[in-house]
This record gives C-alpha cells, sequence and structure tokens, in this order.
C-alpha cells in the first residue's frame, strides 16, 4: 500500500547511545515532517523538509538531526539519545500542505 | 505560546448521540483546518478538513464548523459509535506561507455502548 513507512517500530537505548530513525514516502510528495508525540503534548514538530535538499527546524529541535536524502527519505538521528527523548516519533509526508500523511510511529524508550 | 488549543482532554459519550469537540487558535494567519483520528499505536489519520473560505463541512456523520471571528472550529459527529473511541487533534495552517501543521494536544473521545 502506498504511503509512508517508518522503522523500526520500537526501539530502547542507553543513554549517550545514538541512533537513526528511518522514514520514506511513495507518494512522491515535496515535504516531510518529524514529529514527536508526548503525553498531555500533543504532535509537536522537530525538524521538517520542504523539498530535496532543505531541511529546517521546528518547534522543538534541540538533540536531533535530520538528513533528506532523496525526494523519498527523510531520517532523524538521535546523536547522543537522552531520556527526555522517550516518545513516539512520526514521520508524515505533503503534497503542498493539503493534508499530512503519517507513518505509524516509532516508540523510543531511552532508559 | 499555543496557537491551536484543545482545552478538553477527554469527552465521554453514549452511543447514538451527539459528539462535539472544540479547538480555538490564535493565530489569524491560518487559512486551512484539519481533524485527524488516532488510535493507539497506529499514526494519525486524517478525517475532514475545512478552508476558511467556508463556514461548513460535510462527510457523512462528521461535520466540521469554522467561526472565523470567533477563532473557534469544532467538530460534530452524528451518531457517535463506540468504533469513534479514539483521540482527535485539531490542526491548522497558513496556506500561504510555511504550510507547516500546528496541532493542539488532542482529546480522547470515548463513546460508550
Amino acid at each position: 500500500n502506498a504511503g509512508v513507512t517508518q522503522t523500526p517500530k520500537f526501539q530502547v537505548l542507553k543513554t549517550g547511545q545514538s541512533m537513526t530513525l528511518q522514514c520514506a514516502q511513495d507518494m512522491n510528495h515535496n515535504s516531510m515532517y518529524w514529529y514527536r508525540q508526548d503525553p498531555g503534548m500533543g504532535l509537536r514538530l522537530i525538524y521538517y523538509s520542504a523539498s530535496e535538499g532543505t531541511t529546517d527546524k521546528g518547534e522543538v529541535p534541540n538533540g536531533y538531526n535530520v538528513s533528506r536524502l532523496n525526494k523519498r527519505e527523510f531520517s532523524l538521528r538521535l546523536e547522543s539519545a537522552a531520556p527526555s527523548q522517550t516518545s513516539v516519533y512520526f514521520c508524515a509526508s505533503t503534497w503542498r500542505g493539503w493534508g499530512y500523511t503519517f507513518g505509524s510511529g516509532t516508540r523510543l524508550t531511552v532508559v | 505560546d499555543q496557537q491551536v488549543k484543545q482545552n478538553s482532554p477527554s469527552l465521554s459519550v453514549q452511543e447514538g448521540r451527539i459528539s462535539i469537540l472544540n479547538c480555538d487558535y490564535t493565530n489569524s494567519m491560518f487559512d486551512y483546518f484539519l481533524w485527524y483520528k488516532k488510535y493507539p499505536a497506529e499514526g494519525p489519520t486524517f478525517l475532514i478538513s475545512i478552508s476558511s473560505i467556508k463556514d461548513k463541512n460535510e462527510d457523512g456523520r462528521f461535520t466540521v464548523f469554522l467561526n472565523k471571528s470567533a477563532k473557534h472550529l469544532s467538530l460534530h459527529i452524528v451518531p457517535s459509535q463506540p468504533g469513534d473511541s479514539a483521540v482527535y487533534f485539531c490542526a491548522a495552517s497558513d496556506q500561504g506561507g510555511s504550510e507547516k501543521l500546528v496541532f493542539g494536544k488532542g482529546t480522547k473521545l470515548t463513546v460508550n455502548p
């Protein structure tokens, strides 16, 4: 099925470890986004990419880096994981902002 | 500063009755509004949207109302069904600007059989 694919679905990290969350979409969308969802906080934008080759900070970018590898793929990297980064991470894509399509999420626990 | 506010963290209704979920926004540049539905362990899915040139949009059991002067929108679900139990997020964007969606914190709807 067409859509947004995120890997992995679950991950447990130790404080200080690094990892990359992968996201790929096959809808030929220009814009891609990374959000985190925390209890009582809704969805907060970490980084976004309006087009291939461009990335911009969102509301909560500290501790993260991103790479827009090509039009399909947008990865999120945690260089040194902290317990405060325990969250559910969602990738989304859109064509000109007319409604986002979300992936099924990555549940990350940092111990 | 929250630009999109959903002041009710939770709502409980009986099956067959109307569910009304509310959302307020502060940014007058917002011109496109959406509702997303989220089940546990899944990503949010698009439910219904409305442009600022309209004040109402219907899709089956779901209707969204927009009151621009009050900067308020609401989602009506009639009749409510147990399968509607989920978290509902209100979102807004400035289509003439960055196109980024700004989300509210969500309202957890429980429809009791």
